[in-house]
Protein backbone atom coordinates (compact mmCIF):
# COMPACT_ATOMS: atom_id res chain seq x y z
CA UNK A 1 0.00 0.00 0.00
CA UNK A 2 1.63 3.61 -0.67
CA UNK A 3 1.22 6.34 1.87
CA UNK A 4 2.26 10.26 1.70
CA UNK A 5 3.13 12.41 4.59
CA UNK A 6 3.73 16.27 4.06
CA UNK A 7 5.65 17.45 7.31
CA UNK A 8 4.43 20.61 8.36
CA UNK A 9 0.57 21.62 7.54
CA UNK A 10 1.27 25.30 7.05
CA UNK A 11 4.89 27.25 6.06
CA UNK A 12 4.66 30.77 6.00
CA UNK A 13 7.57 32.89 4.05
CA UNK A 14 8.70 36.14 2.81
CA UNK A 15 8.21 37.00 -0.46
CA UNK A 16 11.29 36.32 -2.98
CA UNK A 17 12.19 33.82 -0.52
CA UNK A 18 12.97 29.66 -0.97
CA UNK A 19 10.06 27.57 -1.10
CA UNK A 20 10.74 24.08 0.52
CA UNK A 21 7.17 21.63 0.82
CA UNK A 22 8.18 18.54 2.60
CA UNK A 23 7.11 15.00 1.37
CA UNK A 24 8.10 11.23 2.28
CA UNK A 25 6.14 8.61 0.65
CA UNK A 26 5.89 4.98 1.63
CA UNK A 27 5.73 2.49 -1.52
CA UNK A 28 6.27 -1.18 -1.86
CA UNK A 29 6.38 -0.71 -5.60
CA UNK A 30 7.97 1.76 -7.51
CA UNK A 31 6.13 5.02 -7.40
CA UNK A 32 4.12 7.49 -9.43
CA UNK A 33 4.53 10.83 -7.13
CA UNK A 34 2.97 14.30 -8.17
CA UNK A 35 2.46 17.97 -6.85
CA UNK A 36 -0.88 19.21 -6.93
CA UNK A 37 -1.98 22.69 -5.93
CA UNK A 38 -5.17 24.11 -4.44
CA UNK A 39 -6.21 27.52 -4.50
CA UNK A 40 -9.38 28.86 -2.50
CA UNK A 41 -12.97 27.54 -4.28
CA UNK A 42 -11.09 25.40 -7.05
CA UNK A 43 -10.22 22.06 -7.65
CA UNK A 44 -6.81 21.07 -7.16
CA UNK A 45 -4.20 21.76 -10.30
CA UNK A 46 -1.24 19.72 -11.56
CA UNK A 47 1.87 21.18 -10.52
CA UNK A 48 4.60 18.10 -11.33
CA UNK A 49 5.02 14.45 -11.64
CA UNK A 50 7.63 12.28 -11.12
CA UNK A 51 7.66 8.90 -13.66
CA UNK A 52 11.24 7.36 -12.94
CA UNK A 53 12.67 9.08 -16.13
CA UNK A 54 14.27 11.85 -14.59
CA UNK A 55 15.11 12.13 -10.65
CA UNK A 56 14.58 16.42 -10.81
CA UNK A 57 11.62 17.36 -12.53
CA UNK A 58 10.36 20.76 -13.53
CA UNK A 59 6.86 21.53 -12.95
CA UNK A 60 4.44 24.41 -13.78
CA UNK A 61 4.91 28.80 -12.42
CA UNK A 62 8.74 27.59 -10.93
CA UNK A 63 8.45 24.60 -8.96
CA UNK A 64 11.02 21.48 -9.51
CA UNK A 65 10.83 18.71 -6.62
CA UNK A 66 13.58 16.14 -6.56
CA UNK A 67 12.58 12.55 -6.36
CA UNK A 68 15.23 10.91 -3.63
CA UNK A 69 14.74 7.31 -3.45
CA UNK A 70 17.14 6.17 -0.60
CA UNK A 71 15.27 8.96 1.61
CA UNK A 72 11.93 8.23 0.55
CA UNK A 73 11.12 11.75 -0.21
CA UNK A 74 9.92 14.11 -3.07
CA UNK A 75 10.38 17.75 -1.81
CA UNK A 76 8.60 20.78 -3.77
CA UNK A 77 10.76 24.08 -3.73
CA UNK A 78 11.02 27.03 -5.45
CA UNK A 79 13.77 29.26 -5.25
CA UNK A 80 11.97 32.64 -4.91
CA UNK A 81 8.25 33.11 -3.69
CA UNK A 82 5.20 34.97 -5.07
CA UNK A 83 1.97 36.44 -3.46
CA UNK A 84 0.52 34.20 -5.86
CA UNK A 85 2.26 31.26 -4.93
CA UNK A 86 0.34 31.19 -1.47
CA UNK A 87 -2.30 28.00 -1.82
CA UNK A 88 -2.43 24.67 -0.71
CA UNK A 89 0.12 22.20 -1.85
CA UNK A 90 -0.65 18.22 -2.12
CA UNK A 91 2.13 15.63 -2.29
CA UNK A 92 0.47 12.43 -3.98
CA UNK A 93 1.13 8.77 -4.81
CA UNK A 94 0.21 5.78 -6.78
CA UNK A 95 1.73 2.54 -7.67
CA UNK A 96 3.59 2.79 -10.82
CA UNK A 97 1.70 -0.77 -11.68
CA UNK A 98 -1.21 -1.95 -11.05
CA UNK A 99 -4.30 -0.34 -10.74
CA UNK A 100 -3.91 2.17 -7.25
CA UNK A 101 -6.07 5.74 -7.36
CA UNK A 102 -3.74 8.72 -5.85
CA UNK A 103 -3.44 8.67 -2.31
CA UNK A 104 -2.83 12.14 -1.00
CA UNK A 105 -0.98 13.82 2.01
CA UNK A 106 -2.83 16.05 4.44
CA UNK A 107 -1.93 18.70 2.52
CA UNK A 108 0.56 22.31 3.26
CA UNK A 109 -0.81 25.31 3.15
CA UNK A 110 1.70 27.84 2.14
CA UNK A 111 1.73 31.67 3.70
CA UNK A 112 3.38 34.14 1.44
CA UNK A 113 4.30 37.26 3.44
CA UNK A 114 5.11 40.62 1.77
CA UNK B 1 -9.74 24.89 -17.20
CA UNK B 2 -9.25 20.86 -16.24
CA UNK B 3 -11.58 20.19 -18.76
CA UNK B 4 -13.74 17.83 -15.64
CA UNK B 5 -17.43 19.69 -15.19
CA UNK B 6 -18.81 18.84 -11.95
CA UNK B 7 -22.26 19.74 -11.07
CA UNK B 8 -23.77 21.52 -8.87
CA UNK B 9 -21.63 23.75 -7.54
CA UNK B 10 -23.49 23.82 -3.85
CA UNK B 11 -25.82 21.48 -2.22
CA UNK B 12 -27.40 22.33 0.93
CA UNK B 13 -29.54 19.89 2.15
CA UNK B 14 -31.07 18.37 5.42
CA UNK B 15 -30.24 14.86 7.51
CA UNK B 16 -31.97 11.64 5.77
CA UNK B 17 -31.95 13.41 2.63
CA UNK B 18 -30.61 11.65 -0.87
CA UNK B 19 -28.76 13.76 -2.92
CA UNK B 20 -26.64 13.26 -6.61
CA UNK B 21 -23.63 14.71 -7.73
CA UNK B 22 -22.71 14.71 -11.39
CA UNK B 23 -19.49 14.66 -13.18
CA UNK B 24 -18.54 14.95 -16.94
CA UNK B 25 -14.67 13.79 -17.27
CA UNK B 26 -12.39 15.63 -19.99
CA UNK B 27 -13.29 14.41 -23.64
CA UNK B 28 -10.83 11.19 -24.04
CA UNK B 29 -10.39 10.36 -20.36
CA UNK B 30 -11.72 6.69 -20.03
CA UNK B 31 -10.94 6.70 -16.11
CA UNK B 32 -13.58 8.99 -13.55
CA UNK B 33 -12.50 8.94 -9.86
CA UNK B 34 -14.25 10.94 -6.98
CA UNK B 35 -12.67 11.99 -3.70
CA UNK B 36 -14.17 13.77 -0.24
CA UNK B 37 -12.85 16.51 0.94
CA UNK B 38 -12.95 17.39 4.36
CA UNK B 39 -10.81 19.45 6.84
CA UNK B 40 -10.28 16.59 9.25
CA UNK B 41 -9.80 13.63 6.76
CA UNK B 42 -8.14 15.76 3.75
CA UNK B 43 -8.82 14.28 0.54
CA UNK B 44 -9.99 10.41 0.84
CA UNK B 45 -10.35 8.60 -2.11
CA UNK B 46 -14.11 6.98 -2.83
CA UNK B 47 -14.52 4.88 -5.71
CA UNK B 48 -12.69 4.98 -9.25
CA UNK B 49 -14.55 3.82 -12.66
CA UNK B 50 -12.59 2.69 -16.03
CA UNK B 51 -14.88 2.30 -18.87
CA UNK B 52 -18.03 2.28 -17.23
CA UNK B 53 -16.68 -0.46 -14.83
CA UNK B 54 -15.76 -0.55 -10.92
CA UNK B 55 -12.28 -0.54 -10.89
CA UNK B 56 -11.20 0.47 -7.11
CA UNK B 57 -12.98 0.79 -3.89
CA UNK B 58 -11.58 3.65 -1.40
CA UNK B 59 -13.40 4.62 1.93
CA UNK B 60 -16.97 4.89 0.35
CA UNK B 61 -19.80 4.35 2.70
CA UNK B 62 -22.51 1.71 2.13
CA UNK B 63 -24.83 4.36 1.85
CA UNK B 64 -22.75 6.30 -1.04
CA UNK B 65 -22.90 4.44 -4.57
CA UNK B 66 -21.40 5.42 -7.94
CA UNK B 67 -21.74 4.55 -11.46
CA UNK B 68 -20.39 5.63 -14.56
CA UNK B 69 -22.56 5.97 -18.09
CA UNK B 70 -22.05 4.61 -21.38
CA UNK B 71 -21.10 8.55 -22.22
CA UNK B 72 -18.94 8.39 -19.68
CA UNK B 73 -19.84 10.50 -16.89
CA UNK B 74 -20.58 9.49 -13.62
CA UNK B 75 -23.17 10.50 -11.16
CA UNK B 76 -22.05 9.73 -7.08
CA UNK B 77 -25.68 8.83 -5.16
CA UNK B 78 -25.30 9.49 -1.21
CA UNK B 79 -28.30 8.78 0.57
CA UNK B 80 -29.19 8.59 4.45
CA UNK B 81 -27.42 11.80 4.57
CA UNK B 82 -25.74 12.65 8.08
CA UNK B 83 -24.12 16.18 9.42
CA UNK B 84 -20.95 14.49 8.62
CA UNK B 85 -21.11 14.29 5.17
CA UNK B 86 -21.04 17.79 4.74
CA UNK B 87 -17.57 18.26 2.61
CA UNK B 88 -16.35 18.78 -0.94
CA UNK B 89 -16.51 16.27 -3.29
CA UNK B 90 -14.13 16.40 -5.93
CA UNK B 91 -14.11 14.17 -9.42
CA UNK B 92 -11.01 13.63 -11.73
CA UNK B 93 -10.38 12.12 -14.45
CA UNK B 94 -7.72 10.48 -16.76
CA UNK B 95 -6.84 8.85 -19.93
CA UNK B 96 -4.85 5.38 -18.27
CA UNK B 97 -3.04 4.39 -14.94
CA UNK B 98 -0.18 6.49 -13.98
CA UNK B 99 -1.84 9.44 -15.96
CA UNK B 100 -2.01 13.01 -13.65
CA UNK B 101 -5.94 13.72 -12.41
CA UNK B 102 -7.51 16.04 -13.50
CA UNK B 103 -9.53 17.94 -11.50
CA UNK B 104 -13.08 19.28 -11.14
CA UNK B 105 -13.92 22.02 -9.29
CA UNK B 106 -15.86 20.25 -6.71
CA UNK B 107 -19.11 19.82 -5.25
CA UNK B 108 -19.86 22.16 -1.75
CA UNK B 109 -22.28 19.40 0.07
CA UNK B 110 -24.02 21.09 3.24
CA UNK B 111 -25.90 18.47 5.35
CA UNK B 112 -27.99 20.58 8.12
Amino acid sequence: AQSVTQLGSHVSVSEGALVLLRCNYSSSVPPYLFWYVQYPNQGLQLLLKYTSAATLVKGINGFEAEFKKSETSFHLTKPSAHMSDAAEYFCAVSAYSGNTPLVFGKGTRLSVIA
Amino acid sequence: DSGVTQTPKHLITATGQRVTLRCSPRSGDLSVYWYQQSLDQGLQFLIQYYNGEERAKGNILERFSAQQFPDLHSELNLSSLELGDSALYFCASSHEQGSPLHFGNGTRLTVT
